[in-house]
């Protein structure tokens, strides 16, 4: 299906451990992004991509690594997942630097 | 650095009962001001793109405006299924967001 996709749609883990969130988009977009959505702190930026192997920090990047190898891929990992990284994963795609961006439907994290 | 700041944070109409949304923003250089719809347990949804002030769009019910400092999303005559959460964005490498606007129409 075309458009961006982020899996898993839920997940619960454990702190410290590991976990991967998924965001693949099929339009070939230079940029991606990744966001949280916290109450009371809307959307905040975590990392971005402007081109495959080009990343770089937002506001609050600390807890958390990204990669782009491919230019459809930007997965978000949390190294060891804390409770304060409870919170709705939003990853995002645009064409360039100013041109809208596209949302996928989001991935709700659960630290436990 | 890019900022952005939506005024009010919530706010409740009457079905039929036009208001303004506000969006002001300081940006080195601007490169777009958009602005999105969220729903609960949705990603954010596209609305408009202005470039420069003066410029208007205009979609069903909403109406984007554009000035030098800020922006402003205007609904006219608003129906129940208006009701979202309404967010502003700029940026021409990170996307930043205000906090958005929780609007409310009741039937």
């Amino acid at each position: 299906d075309a458009g961006i996709t982020q899996s898993p749609r839920y997940k619960i883990t454990e702190t410290g451990r590991q976990v991967t969130l998924m965001c693949h988009q099929t339009w070939s977009h230079s940029y991606m992004f990744w966001y949280r959505q916290d109450l009371g702190h809307g959307l905040r930026l975590i990392y971005y991509s402007a081109a495959a192997d080009i990343t770089d920090k937002g506001e609050v990047p600390d807890g958390y690594v990204v990669s782009r190898s491919k230019t459809e891929n930007f997965p978000l990992t949390l190294e060891s997942a804390t409770r304060s990284q409870t919170s709705v994963y939003f990853c995002a795609s645009r064409v360039g630097g100013g041109s809208e961006a596209f949302f996928g439907q989001g991935t709700r994290l659960t630290v436990v | 650095e890019d900022q952005v700041t939506q005024s009010p944070e919530a706010l409740r109409l009457q079905e039929g009962e036009s208001s303004s949304l506000n969006c002001s923003y300081t940006v080195s250089g601007l490169r777009g001001l958009f602005w999105y719809r969220q729903d609960p347990g949705k990603g954010p949804e596209f609305l408009f793109t202005l470039y420069s002030a003066g410029e208007e769009k205009e979609k069903e019910r909403l109406k984007a405006t554009l000035t030098k400092k800020e922006s402003f999303l205007h609904i006219t005559a608003p129906k129940p299924e208006d009701s979202a959460t309404y967010l502003c964005a700029v940026g021409a490498q990170k996307l930043v967001f205000g906090q958005g606007t929780r609007l409310t129409i009741n039937p």
